[in-house]
């Protein structure tokens, strides 16, 4: 069983929707998680970090964390073309040092 | 400030050869890694190290070395390249290697192993 999974897309939304993705964990005792945002050829940057349950809101991003279901979403509000890329869960369940497992993404086209 | 640097960008390389690929960082950050990156699995975590001295293996360390002499640079030695370490190669680093840090990425290493 995979320890970080995401649906792997691709996604397809609007430009200006919500785009909703989502992340689940098999590590109870996972304490930090992340959404990083990977263009296509390039490396991963990290766009969100969220360490309690509830939501956390950066402009237009929103991340959601859910630690009873095991479950971790990121929502983008009004979707741009720029927005388009892979997005990348990845969950910290060391305690101490960093220990992240990252999922395989999911792609994500906000269509013009 | 140039963040995470690595090299080459891109080597094709023959089986058996060895390998070293280079990672520097200029943000005086304590904890280093070394990814993979494969269509369908993700980035793979290959080795760390949280302080200069010091590493540890990761989820596929096989066939792969690091060394941290220094702050600066954790580089990744292939001793004797296979076709399956065909891969993208990131470096990444942190400030203090505790769970909430955030990683930056370097620009990445395409390999190719023939």
């Amino acid at each position: 069983q995979k320890e970080v999974e995401q649906n792997s897309g691709p996604l397809s939304v609007p430009e200006g929707a919500i785009a909703s993705l989502n992340c689940t964990y098999s590590d109870r005792v996972s304490q930090s998680f992340f959404w990083y945002r990977q263009y296509s050829g390039k490396s991963p940057e990290l766009i969100m970090s969220i360490y309690s349950n509830g939501d956390k809101e950066d402009g237009r991003f929103t991340a959601q964390l859910n630690k009873a279901s095991q479950y971790v979403s990121l929502l983008i509000r009004d979707s741009q073309p720029s927005d388009s890329a892979t997005y990348l869960c990845a969950v910290d369940s060391s305690g101490g040092y960093q220990k992240v497992t990252f999922g395989t993404g999911t792609k994500l086209q906000v269509i013009p | 400030i140039a963040g995470i640097t690595q090299a080459p960008t891109s080597q094709i390389l023959a089986a058996g050869r060895r390998m070293t690929l280079r990672c520097t960082q200029d943000m005086r950050h304590n904890a280093m890694y070394w990814y993979r990156q494969d269509l369908g699995l993700g980035l793979r975590l290959i080795h760390y190290s949280n302080t200069a001295g010091t590493t540890g293996k990761g989820e596929v360390p096989d066939g792969y070395s690091v060394s941290r002499a220094n702050t600066d640079d954790f580089p990744l030695t292939l001793a004797s390249a296979v076709p399956s370490q065909t891969s993208v190669y990131f470096c990444a680093s942190s400030d203090s290697g505790q769970g909430t840090d955030t990683q930056y990425f370097g620009p990445g290493t395409r390999l190719t192993v023939l």
